[in-house]
């Protein structure tokens, strides 16, 4: 059972919108921790979308954005592409672990 | 650019120890924290433990009593041993560059199918 909790699967069409969300507790991203976000296509490394809860690095579509509040985080996917169909996990810092964590990981399905 | 390149066996029998080793290239070791992730066929991932350059470690307690990291920077390698492996350590294995305490990983090799089977 993963730290962070995200949702399983996400699905959306071609061209919306669609969120994913990762819940922690106060001693991780309720703690102030920064939330991030990564990508994995299959059978490939995780690449970073979203670093610092907001930032995206360089190359990485506007499309992606981040944002956090309080004990959770979300990601937003809009403009959705069939090339976004992949895994995204959540990841930040435990205090009382003093581990970095993961969320669960969720599939997003362009439908 | 930075680019990490895990090396090592793809098969270790049960009780036995996993070695990897990981190459960097492309960026100094100073000032970040060098990690081990893994991920079990079909699984999310899982942090194991991270080298920072000066020597520091610190290990996911739940493999804490089988892990031991080292690093050397003349060489610009970070090793992973994972002592009395089970099928349950079956995974891919990646190294990883951490930022800063807590940060993202930047930078990560393309991973490495281990099996522990006999």
């Amino acid at each position: 059972q993963s730290v962070l909790t995200q949702p399983p699967s996400v699905s959306g069409a071609p061209g919306q919108r669609v969120t994913i969300s990762c819940t922690g507790s106060g001693s991780n991203i309720g703690a102030g921790y920064d939330v991030h976000w990564y990508q994995q296509v299959l059978g490939k490394a995780p690449k970073v979308l979203i670093y610092g809860n907001n930032k995206r690095p360089s190359g990485v579509p506007d499309r992606f954005s981040g944002s956090k509040s309080d004990t959770s985080a979300s990601l937003a996917i809009t403009g959705l592409q069939a090339e976004d169909e992949a895994d995204y996990y959540c990841q930040s810092y435990d205090s009382s672990l003093s581990d970095w964590v993961f969320g669960g990981g969720t599939k997003l399905t362009v439908l | 650019q930075v680019q990490l390149q895990e090396s090592g066996p793809g098969l270790v029998k049960p009780s036995e120890t996993l070695s990897l080793t990981c190459s960097v290239s492309g960026a100094s070791m100073s000032s970040y924290y060098w990690s081990w992730i893994r991920q079990s066929p079909g699984q999310g991932l899982e942090w194991i433990g991270y080298m920072y350059y000066s020597g520091t470690t610190n290990y996911n307690p739940s493999l804490k009593s089988r892990v031991t990291m080292s690093v050397d920077t003349s060489k610009k390698q970070f090793s992973l041993k994972l002592r009395s492996v089970t099928a349950a350590d079956t995974a891919v294995y990646y190294c990883a560059r951490g930022r800063w305490l807590g940060g993202h990983f930047d930078s990560w090799g393309q991973g490495t199918l281990v099996t522990v089977s006999s």
